[in-house]
């Protein structure tokens, strides 16, 4: 079954403690993104990567780092979480993204919490 | 700056009704729009590409007006499943894909 994985799901965390939360495809997607959802502000793209070893700053980089030293995994780390990156995040991977339809296969979520 | 509005909803309307979405887009030189529909806490998935000559797919009709920058969705004959978010998207660039904040659809009995 074609699909995105992310995991945890769910985490709760303290202020400063690293972590990273993981994501995988396995539609041989070049395009991978990694988006935020908060309450009336909608989705927020954090990073993106064209393809491996090729990454870059979306709309909200400020605090995290991304990855691509595989095809099919775009991790997204957070060094010292804060709280205002409570959220919840989307992995997102599309084949071409100059295509039509630009349709983005998106993960299940991973809600996260920093106290 | 990149800009999607949508209507702020909640719609709420009853089952068999006929509903409409309006969204609106500031950059000019945008090059391809989606609807979106998001169920609560879950992953947005597409539901349907919007053609500059319309489209129709079942119930669901999109249409995009170039000249105004306005995208639209209608629903016709509302199911209670229609009940979610729908998210319009628009595609501004090689790797800018931009989501308004959406609009909240509540269909009831």
């Amino acid at each position: 079954e074609a699909q995105v994985t992310q995991n945890p799901r769910y985490l709760i965390t303290v202020t400063g403690k690293k972590l990273t939360v993981t994501c995988s495809q396995n539609m041989n997607h070049e395009y991978m993104s990694w988006y935020r959802q908060d309450p009336g502000l909608g989705l927020r793209q954090i990073y993106y990567s064209m393809n491996v070893e090729v990454t870059d700053k979306g709309d909200v980089p400020e605090g995290y780092k991304v990855s691509r030293k595989e095809k099919r995994n775009f991790p997204l780390i957070l060094e010292s979480p804060s709280p205002n990156q409570t959220s919840l995040y989307f992995c997102a991977s599309t084949a071409n993204p100059t295509g039509a339809p630009y349709e983005q296969y998106f993960g299940p979520g991973t809600r996260l919490t920093v106290t | 700056r990149k800009e999607v509005e949508q209507d702020p909803g909640p719609f709420n309307v009853p089952e068999g009704a006929t509903v409409a979405f309006n969204c609106t887009y500031s950059n000019s030189a945008s090059q391809s729009f989606f609807w979106y529909r998001q169920d609560c806490r879950k992953e947005p998935k597409l539901l349907m590409s919007v053609y500059s000559s319309g489209n129709e797919d079942g119930r669901f009709t999109a249409q995009l007006n170039r000249a105004s920058q306005y995208i639209s969705l209608l629903i016709r004959d509302s199911k209670l499943s229609d009940s979610a978010t729908y998210l319009c998207v628009v595609h501004s660039g090689y790797s800018t894909l931009t989501f308004g904040k959406g609009t909240m659809l509540l269909v009831s009995p």
